[in-house]
């Protein structure tokens, strides 16, 4: 079946700092690829997304490449601030067999300290 | 411009007790969805909707029942609430193209004693 993993948390950096957060998928054909950020108390908001192979989804400074060959789409942001703390949802949608069955991951708390 | 507008934000039943949770869109989206979020589960799919007058189950259906009489409109009703549906529950709408993301609603705390 569709499934999406992605790192468990909670991931804890000093701002400016590196991110990445893992996140790998199995589908079968070509899914969509998502990444969602919540913040307290709100709901999910589309962060960035990819549809095909090779694509590169970019916001906010925050980027993830669809890489078919890794089933991978992992979340990357080159210097983090403050305001970036909230859960990460890495999700997919599969091409096949009911385009609303969107899979989550279980989500990535970060948290970015001054 | 409003979006996806969920009420109540917060709610506490008593077992057995029904109630329904409210989902309004002023996009014009045809698909509408219902999730809940548990901690450590992510999000899991409840019931969908793809236009006005068709629903169908998600991942999770038992125990909720869903309508779509608009397009505007998917409300979500627990017909005997149990503690296990304890929970924060999200609406998500889209446009029919299928590489589009879902816009979600801020979300129902629902809290069943």
């Amino acid at each position: 079946g569709n499934s999406v993993t992605q790192m468990e948390g909670p991931v804890t950096l000093s701002e400016e700092a590196f991110l990445t957060i893992n996140c790998t998928y199995t589908a079968t054909g070509y899914p969509s690829l998502f990444w969602y950020v919540q913040y307290p108390g709100e709901g999910l908001q589309l962060l960035l997304k990819a549809t095909k192979a090779d694509d590169k989804g970019s916001n906010k400074g925050f980027e993830a490449t669809y890489r078919k060959e890794t089933t991978s789409f992992h979340l990357e942001k080159g210097s983090v601030q403050v305001s970036d703390s909230a859960v990460y949802f890495c999700a997919l949608r599969p091409t096949q067999g009911g385009s609303e069955k969107l899979v989550f991951g279980k989500g990535t708390k970060l948290t970015v300290n001054p | 411009n409003a979006g996806v507008t969920q009420t109540p934000k917060f709610q506490v039943l008593k077992t057995g007790q029904s109630m329904t949770l409210q989902c309004a869109q002023d996009m014009n989206h045809e698909y509408m969805s219902w999730y809940r979020q548990d901690p450590g589960m992510g999000l899991r799919l409840i019931h969908y909707s793809v236009g006005a007058g068709i629903t169908d189950q998600g991942e999770v259906p038992n125990g909720y029942n869903v309508s779509r009489s608009t397009t505007e409109d998917f409300p979500l009703r627990l017909l005997s609430a149990a503690p296990s549906q304890t929970s924060v529950y999200f609406c998500a709408t889209r446009t029919g193209a299928s590489n589009q993301p879902q816009h979600f609603g801020d979300g129902t705390r629902l809290s069943i004693l």
